[in-house]
């Protein structure tokens, strides 16, 4: 099984400031034929489902603000909110879906300091 | 507009059995793989299993394999989950998702909202 670890596992940014999350996967979800990351971000604030905001590792979801950004290839991954605003409090997961079983990370809380 | 709206959560007693269902509306349902995934209180998101948007295959995470069994009926436009032999480590609230293609190897684009499983005497 692929396993995803991310880092930090909470974090507390000023509004305004940076964030950065990052995910790393026990083996490449790169697939070659396509040069595709098979890597997704969500979002889950407290009492509601996920909900994608990056897929293909760097392609940003319809509808979703472009102060969110995916970047890496391979095995290392980063989701950066570029000025976090009061809504981004959630926690956010990445997942693989290179292969079975398409597991998640273990998420990263955010806050606001 | 993509619905997806889960029932039959419920209190269960350790060993008992319960049949999830994920009514799907706003979207042609056999055009895509549909998955479920659970988050136990205060946890992150376990994923579970997927099935393809024909039907004709699935897959399970190791801990769930040979005790759940995931399953759709297109023309009901519904997604199963029949859950045998519960133990308490499968409390949580169980998601279903649709994925944005018919096989598995998609990103999980619309959620439903979720229903919850007590499995406790």
């Amino acid at each position: 099984d692929i396993v995803m670890t991310q880092s930090p596992d909470s974090l507390a940014v000023s509004l305004g400031e940076r964030a950065t999350i990052n995910c790393k996967s026990s083996q490449s979800v790169l697939y070659s034929s396509n040069n595709k990351n098979y890597l997704a971000w969500y979002q889950q604030k407290p009492g509601q489902p996920p909900k994608l905001l990056i897929y293909w590792a760097s392609t940003r979801e319809s509808g979703v603000p472009d102060r969110f950004s995916g970047s890496g290839s391979g095995t290392d991954f980063t989701l950066t909110i570029s000025s976090l605003q009061a809504a981004d409090v959630a926690a956010y997961y990445c997942q693989q879906y290179y292969t079975g079983p398409f597991t998640f990370g273990q998420g990263t809380k955010l806050e606001i300091k | 507009e993509v619905q997806l709206l889960e029932s039959g959560g419920g209190l269960v007693q350790p060993g008992g059995s319960l049949r999830l269902s994920c009514a799907a509306s706003g979207f042609t349902f056999s055009s895509y793989a549909m998955s479920w995934v659970r988050q136990a209180p205060g946890k992150g998101l376990e994923w579970v299993s997927v099935i393809s948007g024909g039907g004709d295959s699935t897959y399970y995470a190791a801990s769930v394999k040979g005790q759940f069994t995931i399953s759709r009926d297109n023309s009901k436009n519904t997604l199963y989950l029949q859950m045998n032999s519960l133990r308490a480590e499968d409390t949580a609230v169980y998601y279903c998702a649709r994925l944005s293609g018919a096989s598995y190897y998609s990103a999980y684009g619309y959620w439903g909202q979720g229903t919850l499983v007590t499995v406790s005497s």
